[in-house]
């Protein structure tokens, strides 16, 4: 149980153009799911929580308008990455929260973005 | 902000070895959590730890939380444990939101 799928797990694409990174729970409905950058040899920083039928919550520094988030449904959040850059590459991670007494998370196996 | 700090940044093992991880945190927290990032950058959940001792196969964990810290200890090493060990906490108002520590690298050798 608890599993998280992402989609698509690799992106290459030019700069300028939007990406958009899909993070589903498979067998839990999530009403809250995080999304998180990683940098090569480094650890994960969080950008934003993702809130079912509500405006994402955004971290500091990072740009709401360009990481827009939706969260449809209690299965689903999507991040788009808009007018991408190379600076933009990275490894996006998402997890979902497990209802429940405990804040336990769970991760996707992350999307890989490279932008020419 | 709190601050989460892992030791050691790096760890060699040769397969049978038995190692222990530190994870030390610098405010009191309400979650913790530890994960095993395997080389494709899933991230694995080992064990959600917010205080006391927990066990699973070769792996337990340990969480004091009144001296601020959590050690992982891996016994019997396997080639397949090697990877990137991150513990993870949820402190302040918001406990849903996890702050990473800086991790430990590891590696098993045959």
């Amino acid at each position: 149980g608890a599993v998280v799928s992402q989609h698509p797990s690799r992106v290459i694409c030019k700069s300028g153009t939007s990406v958009k990174i899909e993070c589903r729970s498979l067998d839990f409905q999530a009403t809250t799911m995080f999304w998180y950058r990683q940098f090569p040899k480094q650890s994960l920083m969080l950008m934003a929580t993702s809130n079912e039928g509500s405006k994402a919550t955004y971290e500091q520094g990072v740009e709401k308008d360009k990481f827009l988030i939706n969260h449809a449904s209690l299965t689903l959040s999507t991040l788009t990455v808009t007018s991408a850059h190379p600076e933009d590459s990275s490894f996006y991670i998402c997890s979902a929260r497990l209802q429940g007494p405990y804040n336990e998370q769970f991760f996707g196996p992350g999307t890989r973005l490279t932008v020419l | 902000g709190i601050q989460v700090e892992q030791s050691p940044p790096d760890l060699i093992l040769q397969e049978g070895a038995n190692s222990t991880l530190r994870c030390n945190f610098s405010d009191s927290v309400n979650n913790l959590q530890w994960f095993h990032q395997n080389p494709w950058g899933q991230l694995i959940n080992l064990f959600y730890i917010p205080s006391g001792t927990k066990q699973n196969g070769r792996l337990s964990a340990t969480t004091v939380a009144t001296e601020r810290y959590s050690l992982l200890y891996i016994s019997s090493s396997q080639t397949t444990d090697s990877g990137v060990y991150f513990c993870a906490v949820g402190w302040g108002y918001n406990t849903d939101k996890l702050i990473f520590g800086t991790g430990t690298r590891l590696q098993v050798f045959p």
